[in-house]
Parts: C-alpha cells; structure tokens; sequence
C-alpha cells in the first residue's frame, strides 16, 4: 500500500523560517518531489530529492532520508507570497513509476 | 504562464450534457495524466497515458472517457455527470516512465462545476 502524511496546517510570520514535514511508505521509491500550489491555480514544481542530504534552491531547501521515509521543505525568509498548499508526491515504481501525492500543507504566513 | 495548456478554464454544465476537456503539451513529453482535485484535498489521478495507451485507469467512472489522439494532445470526454464531479481538473505531462528525476508539471486546469 502507499501513505503519505504532512500536517494538515500551519501558520508562520513573515521572515520567520518553517519546515513542512513529509513521512512516506510506498512500496518502491525513485525520487520525492515537492509542489507548490496556490488557491485554484495549478501545482508548480519546487524541489527534487532522491539521495539522502539536502537540496538547495535559494530561499527553498529539501531534505530526504531514505532509511527513514522522511522528508521535509525548508522556507527561509517567508513572504506573504509563500501563502499556499504544499505537496510531497513520491514516483513509486510499485505504482506504474507514477506520482503518489501527500495531502498537502496549507501554510499561511502572517504579517 | 505553463507549458501544458488546457481549455476550457471554467464550464458550466447540467447533468445530462456532454462535454470535452482538452490538454495540450508541447514539451515532447510521453506521459500525460488527468487529475481531479476538490478543494483543500491533493491532486487524485484519473488516467495515464503513457506512449499514447493508457496505461492506468484509476476505477473512474464510465461517464468520464479519455481520449489520447497523439503524444502532445490528451482530451477527457465528459457524460452524464453528477453535481459531486464538480471539481477541478488537472493535466499533467512528465518526460516519461524511465525518466525518474523530472517532475510533472501541469495545467492551470478546468475548473467545473456540474448544475
């Protein structure tokens, strides 16, 4: 079977830094992907990870382990931009090498 | 602005019409895939067509059809629906099944709404 978990909400102020967690179990892995998507637009690509360590993209980091089925973004500085529902999606060979998506995080960043 | 494109962005439709969705990628992608989303839930998939055949059918019901007529167009036939389809539909393209490390990217989607 395959879950995906990540909290359901959270808020941070803006310039803060928040992390946004992602545990997995699928019955195969090639790579943990994060989206971003604002209200009623489509998900756009943010980050890659399929070694363990961290991946950075300049206000946006992500980290895997894999031995752990974890994963987690990283936003640094946050703007009222950053306001918006982020997914982690695992490519599951066990699933056609298609995209398992989490249920998403709603962040809100306050003034 | 994306590079898979979809049309219509919004339709209104009553529960006895039919209607079509229609994709378009330009990217020389070989998956393509329909997603419905409700609001506040992650995208669910639908249908993969992989190389043009469809190679995942989610269970959908049979009032959705897909239609894939070459590798840059994919079209969703809609029939018949009830007023709980109302959602927003996504289309998403990915290089293909061996290409691991390139994400999906996708439509704005077709937000329906079904009367």
């Amino acid at each position: 079977g395959q879950n995906i978990d990540q909290p359901t909400e959270m808020t941070a102020t803006e310039g803060a830094i928040v992390q946004i967690n992602c545990t997995y179990q699928t019955s195969g892995f090639n790579g943990l992907f994060w989206y971003q998507q604002h209200a009623g637009e489509a998900p756009t690509f943010l980050s890659y990870n399929v070694l363990d360590g961290l991946e950075e993209k300049g206000r946006f980091s992500s980290f895997l382990s894999r031995s752990k089925g974890y994963s987690y973004l990283l936003l640094k500085e946050l703007q009222m931009k950053d306001s918006a529902s982020y997914l982690c999606a695992v490519r599951d060979p066990g699933y056609g090498q298609n995209f398992v998506f989490g249920p998403g995080t709603r962040l809100s960043v306050l003034p | 602005d994306t590079e898979v494109t979809q049309t219509p962005k919004h339709l209104v439709m009553g529960m006895t019409n039919k209607k079509s969705l229609k994709c378009e990628q330009h990217m020389g992608h070989r998956a393509m895939y329909w997603y419905k989303q409700k609001a506040k839930k992650p995208p669910e998939l639908m249908f993969v067509y992989s190389y043009e055949k469809l190679s995942i059918n989610e269970s959908v019901p049979s009032r959705f059809s897909p239609e894939c007529p070459n590798s840059s167009l994919l079209n969703l036939h809609l029939h018949a629906l009830q007023p709980e389809d109302s959602a927003l539909y996504l289309c998403a393209s990915s290089e293909g099944e061996t290409v691991f490390n390139q994400p999906q990217h996708f439509g704005d989607g077709t937000r329906l709404s079904i009367l």
